[in-house]
């Protein structure tokens, strides 16, 4: 089935420590980005990837790092984790341009104690 | 900058109305408006998409219509259901510098339709 998907589906985790978040889209799109969900401040774009090899930083960056060596694959790294990262984590995908819709994951539930 | 704003944040009717759920952006410069649908603890779900150089898109009870130059969206839902119960978001394509398209999203609005 094609789709994206996001794992863990969640994970608690201590303070300090490191963590990837693994997303992976069998769509051939170009376009892929990592969100954060929380209440009251609704989705907010970490970073974005426009097509392997490239990704930008969007809204809240700080904390958070991206690669994108291949077409499918979008890890997102917490090189030391804080409480406040708390959040739901949402991957998401385009096949670029302005005529295409985004597709989501599932989210990954992450809580930093 | 741009910035999205739902309103109502939440709206709780009998089944069988008609609904609108409005969405209002600041920067006009738009590539497209997307409207989703989450329930509670899943993704988001695709309801439509609409082109800048569309004025409306249709999918079974639901419309979604564009108006670019007043800054709005609005969603329209048909003869509501209990199913219908959910969190609408609508999702701004601006263009960023570089040349890259990214979505600003709006906070919901919390939909709620009892039987």
């Amino acid at each position: 089935i094609a789709g994206i998907t996001q794992a863990p589906t969640s994970q608690i985790l201590a303070a300090g420590r490191r963590m990837t978040l693994r997303c992976t889209q069998d769509m051939r799109h170009n376009a892929m980005y990592w969100y954060r969900q929380d209440l009251g401040l609704g989705l907010r774009l970490i970073h974005y990837s426009n097509t392997a090899g490239t990704t930008g930083k969007g809204e809240v960056p700080d904390g958070y790092s991206v690669s994108r060596a291949n077409t499918d694959d979008f890890p997102l790294t917490l090189a030391s984790a804080v409480p406040s990262q708390t959040s739901v984590y949402f991957c998401a995908s385009s096949a670029g341009g302005p005529d295409n819709e985004q597709f989501f994951g599932p989210g990954t539930r992450l809580t930093v104690l | 900058k741009q910035e999205v704003t739902q309103i109502p944040a939440a709206l709780s009717v009998p089944e069988g109305e008609n609904l609108v759920l409005n969405c209002s952006f600041t920067d006009s410069a738009i590539y497209n408006l997307q409207w989703f649908r989450q329930d509670p603890g899943k993704g988001l779900t695709s309801l439509l998409l609409i082109q800048s150089s569309q004025r409306e898109q249709t999918s079974g009870r639901l419309n979604a219509s564009l108006d670019k130059s007043s800054g709005r969206s609005t969603l329209y839902i048909a003869a509501s259901q209990p199913g219908d119960s959910a969190t609408y978001l609508c999702a701004v394509g601006t263009y960023w510098t570089g040349g890259s398209y990214i979505p600003t999203f709006g906070r919901g609005t919390s939909l709620i339709v009892h039987p």
